[in-house]
């Protein structure tokens, strides 16, 4: 059955420290893959995204996410977190009309 | 306006109502989205529209009505809803059905 799992439901990290968000999924073909952020009370943008090519992408507000197709992940990046990027985060993979979310990481960021 | 607005940003309805949400997308998109937000759950896919045909339907409950009158607009009305279905309702559009959807900012609606 195709599903995202996000293991972590809330994460805090100091300002300025590093950050690792984990994405696995399961799916029958190699789907797309996408990075969300979702602040209080708004929709959800587009972080970046992976198709194919080189399995290192770089999205917007300076976070990165790595492909890796033998653990079936997409974990996201970012070497120096902002009080700004305290949200919640969602891991997304599909195909075609089929797209699955995962449950999101909420991310707090302590001063 | 740019982008993908919703309106209304809130709104409260008792069960034996009916409303009606409405998204707008202004990215000259051909895909359009309804979902469902909950509380501690995953993003609920409810119904896709591609060039103005509905393309899924994820067994959603009947008091649910689609409707997409063009590529630009998508509405979702509401009849004789239940408390359970309280949730923030996003809109998105892509600019095809494989690609990154761009999603509104959401009608908070409760039923009470």
């Amino acid at each position: 059955a195709q599903s995202v799992t996000q293991p972590d439901i809330h994460i805090t990290v100091s300002e300025g420290a590093s950050l690792e968000l984990r994405c696995n999924y399961s799916y029958g073909a190699t789907p797309y893959l996408f990075w969300y952020v979702q602040s209080p009370g708004q929709g959800l943008q587009l972080l970046l995204k992976y198709f194919s090519g080189d399995t290192l992408v770089q999205g917007i507000k300076g976070f990165e996410a790595e492909f890796k197709r033998s653990q079936s992940s997409f974990n996201l990046r970012k070497p120096s977190v902002h009080w700004s990027d305290a949200a919640e985060y969602f891991c997304a993979v599909g195909r075609d009309n089929d797209m699955r979310f995962g449950a999101g990481t909420r991310l707090t960021v302590k001063p | 306006e740019t982008g993908v607005t919703q309106t209304p940003r809130h709104l409260v309805m008792g069960m034996t109502n009916k409303k009606s949400l409405k998204c707008e997308q202004h990215l000259g998109h051909n895909a359009m989205y309804w979902y469902k937000q909950s509380a501690k759950k995953p993003l609920e896919l409810m119904f896709v529209y591609s060039l103005e045909e509905r393309v899924e339907n994820n067994s959603v409950p009947s008091r649910f009505s689609p409707e997409c009158p063009n590529s630009s607009h998508l509405f979702l009305h509401l009849h004789t809803l239940q408390p359970e279905d309280s949730a923030l309702y996003l809109c998105a559009s892509s600019p095809g059905r494989t690609h990154e959807q761009y999603f509104g900012p959401g009608t908070r609606l409760t039923v009470t």
